[in-house]
């Protein structure tokens, strides 16, 4: 149980173009989801907070309108990086908390590459 | 400053040899997780531990956490290649409205067979 889907795992776009990645949980419901961005050999960081039906919150420093999140529904949350520049390049993951709160399974992440 | 602060960065260690990973913070945090992740994959989550003064086991992995929930611990007993990767401490502040997390910057660990 508690597994969450990303996609796509790998996308390759040009400057200035949009791109969205999904998040799904496959065998849960999840209000919450996070979305993390993680450069190599680092930690995650996160950079929002997406709840289902509601507005996400985001962290000091990462621009709402450059990357937009929906949570339209209880199993899937979107991650839109809206002209996306060469350091957007990143490798994007979400999670989904479990049913015990402080738990938090996460997606395989998706390579995000701008040229 | 990082709230949670881990130590060592980077572990590159025998096969065979033990070795332990610390998650240290000033705060008290109402549980800890350790995840493991490889390379161009998500975390997976390895263990959650909630009361103070907890020991878990998982097959050679041994997961302490602090009597006073300000610390945590992982011990890996006989390393293997397959143990490889990146090990992430995680907290939930209390005072952390929406369960966000908090991630300790990570162990490299490396296992050379």
């Amino acid at each position: 149980g508690a597994v969450v889907s990303q996609h796509p795992s790998w996308v390759i776009c040009k400057s200035g173009t949009s791109v969205k990645i999904e998040c799904r949980s496959l065998d849960f419901q999840a209000t919450t989801m996070f979305w993390y961005r993680q450069f190599p050999k680092q930690s995650l960081m996160l950079m929002a907070t997406s709840n289902e039906g509601s507005k996400a919150t985001y962290e000091q420093g990462v621009e709402k309108d450059k990357f937009l999140i929906n949570h339209a529904s209880l199993t899937l949350s979107t991650l839109t990086v809206t002209s996306a520049h060469p350091e957007d390049s990143s490798f994007y993951i979400c999670s989904a908390r479990g049913k015990r709160d402080y738990e938090q399974y996460f997606g395989p992440g998706t390579r995000l590459t701008v040229t | 400053t990082q709230l949670l602060e881990q130590s060592p960065q980077f572990l590159s260690i025998q096969e065979g040899e033990n070795l332990t990973v610390y998650c240290n913070s000033s705060s008290v945090f109402s549980s800890l997780q350790w995840y493991r992740q490889e390379p161009g994959e998500g975390p997976v989550l390895l263990v959650t531990v909630v009361t103070g003064g907890e020991v878990k086991k998982l097959k050679r992995l041994t997961f302490q956490f602090g009597d006073a929930r300000k610390d945590s611990s992982l011990h890996i007993t006989a390393a293997q290649p397959g143990d490889t990767g990146l090990y992430l401490c995680a907290g939930a502040p209390p005072w952390e409205y929406g369960n966000k997390l908090v991630f300790g910057a990570g162990t490299i660990l490396r296992v050379k067979s």
